[in-house]
């Protein structure tokens, strides 16, 4: 069985701090893992995915298999950042290779002024 | 419009009705999702359609039934519905492989 768990479902801070939002997923393979983000009044959208290791919006995030975590970081946090946050591992959907997502609850992340 | 539709965006229903909630995807992608999203709980695949063909049901009452006529809709037929099942449901499409799944604005379900 696959499970995503974000332990924070709210996270506060000041723009210009830096920001940590927690994920660890427990899966027996191989995972892979993505950040999808949805701004208030859009659609749920990726924002990272683990197998690229770019910087998306100053936001990074390194796959620690050792702790099976997944945590997204940025060092000085902007107010347009605020949003949900959500983690997810990808799966296998029946006898294809195409994506069965596995999300956590979501982290609501707000930077104040 | 571009990306992913859903309509109607807002429905409320008693339990004895059947109604259809439809999604359609202008992106040419050849697999589309339907999720739930309830307040308490993460968002739950319910099923994936690729290539117009059912790969996955997610352990979902026999209440909801998908139906994709097509690469680009995809329909989810509600009938004799539970008032837990209000939710927010959710469509995506995403091409091939690739896990980066385009999500439609939802559904908003009311079962009263």
């Amino acid at each position: 069985a696959q499970r995503v768990t974000q332990p924070e479902k709210l996270l506060s801070v000041f723009k210009g701090a830096p920001v940590e939002l927690k994920c660890n997923y427990s899966y027996s393979g191989s995972p892979e893992l993505f950040w999808y983000v949805q701004y208030s009044r859009q659609r749920l959208q990726l924002l990272l995915r683990h197998i690229s290791r770019e910087s998306i919006k100053g936001f990074t995030a390194d796959l620690n298999k050792g702790e099976t975590s997944f945590h997204l970081k940025k060092p000085f946090a902007q107010e347009e950042d605020s949003a949900m946050y959500y983690c997810a591992l990808s799966g296998r959907a029946g006898g294809t290779s195409y994506g069965k997502l596995t999300f956590g609850q979501g982290t609501i992340l707000t930077v104040h002024p | 419009e571009t990306g992913v539709t859903q309509t109607p965006r807002h429905l409320v229903m008693g339990m004895t009705n059947k109604k259809s909630l439809k999604c359609e995807q202008h992106l040419g992608h050849n697999a589309m999702y339907w999720y739930k999203q309830s307040a308490k709980k993460p968002l739950e695949l319910m099923f994936v359609y690729s290539l117009e063909e059912r790969v996955e049901n997610n352990s979902v009452p026999s209440r909801f039934s998908p139906e994709c006529p097509n690469s680009s809709h995809l329909f989810l037929h509600l009938h004799t519905l539970q008032p837990e099942d209000s939710a927010l449901y959710l469509c995506a499409s995403s091409q091939g492989f690739s896990y980066e799944q385009y999500f439609g604005p939802g559904t908003r379900l009311t079962v009263t």
